[in-house]
């Protein structure tokens, strides 16, 4: 079935480097996309989200791209700190439907 | 400053006996989802209430129910947990049904011994 995930398990970046974490959906009825951060032993919380009319938006440090033509999300985190290390995961909800559907997260490790 | 909340934050049952894990809100929100995360998964969506309408997801084993009394709160029943009902249960609310943020709790850890 029509699914949200991710490309990358585990993603690696050097604190103060800019992270990319990337994201493929296959419903073409999703109108509505977010990220979430899920540091160990937590609940998912808020980062940033895009409706399908835009193609950027912007947060503090963080930037979320859409390209509806091929169906990708993008999360950038500038200037990667410790505290950013977690799993992200984007998640997706199609038009009317209720609920979001998560994709398979990515663990971002920041060395030193 | 806690806006979901989940009780209790660790789980420990027997091997088909009955469970109860709780969530409370006081964000008012209308909708309440409980979510089950296996380790290194995705949240899985389990059901949710749009106010006291009940909405199931296809694939929820019958194992699971729900009750929502009132507003704030919402449990999740597991009626006869089994070794791979051991997951994270998330509950989350929103304000709305679709195209909004869900806010989520800091999980039960369930385990099933």
């Amino acid at each position: 079935g029509e699914s949200v995930g991710l490309h990358l398990p585990t993603l690696s970046v050097q604190e103060g480097d800019n992270s990319i974490i990337n994201c493929a959906y296959s419903n073409s009825a999703s109108d509505y996309f977010i990220w979430y951060k899920q540091e160990s032993g937590k609940g998912p919380q808020f980062i940033i989200d895009i409706r399908s009319n835009m193609d950027k938006r912007q947060g503090q440090r963080v930037t979320v791209l859409l390209n509806k033509t091929v169906k990708h999300l993008s999360l950038q985190i500038a200037a990667t700190q410790p505290g950013d290390s977690a799993v992200y995961f984007c998640a997706e909800n199609e038009g009317g439907a209720d609920g979001l559907t998560f994709g398979k997260g990515t663990h971002l490790i920041i060395q030193p | 400053d806690a806006m979901v909340i989940q009780n209790p934050r660790y789980q420990v049952t027997q091997f088909g006996k009955p469970v109860t894990l709780s969530c409370s809100q006081t964000l008012n929100h209308n909708v309440m989802y409980w979510y089950q995360q296996k380790s290194s998964q995705a949240p899985k969506l389990l059901f949710h209430y749009y106010d006291k309408d009940f909405n199931n997801e296809a694939d929820t084993p019958d194992n699971f129910q729900s009750r929502r009394p009132n507003t704030s709160f919402c449990f999740l029943d597991i009626r006869s947990p089994g070794l791979g009902d051991a997951a994270m249960y998330l509950c989350a609310t929103s304000a709305r049904r679709a195209n909004t943020e869900a806010f989520f709790g800091q999980g039960t850890r369930l385990t099933v011994v």
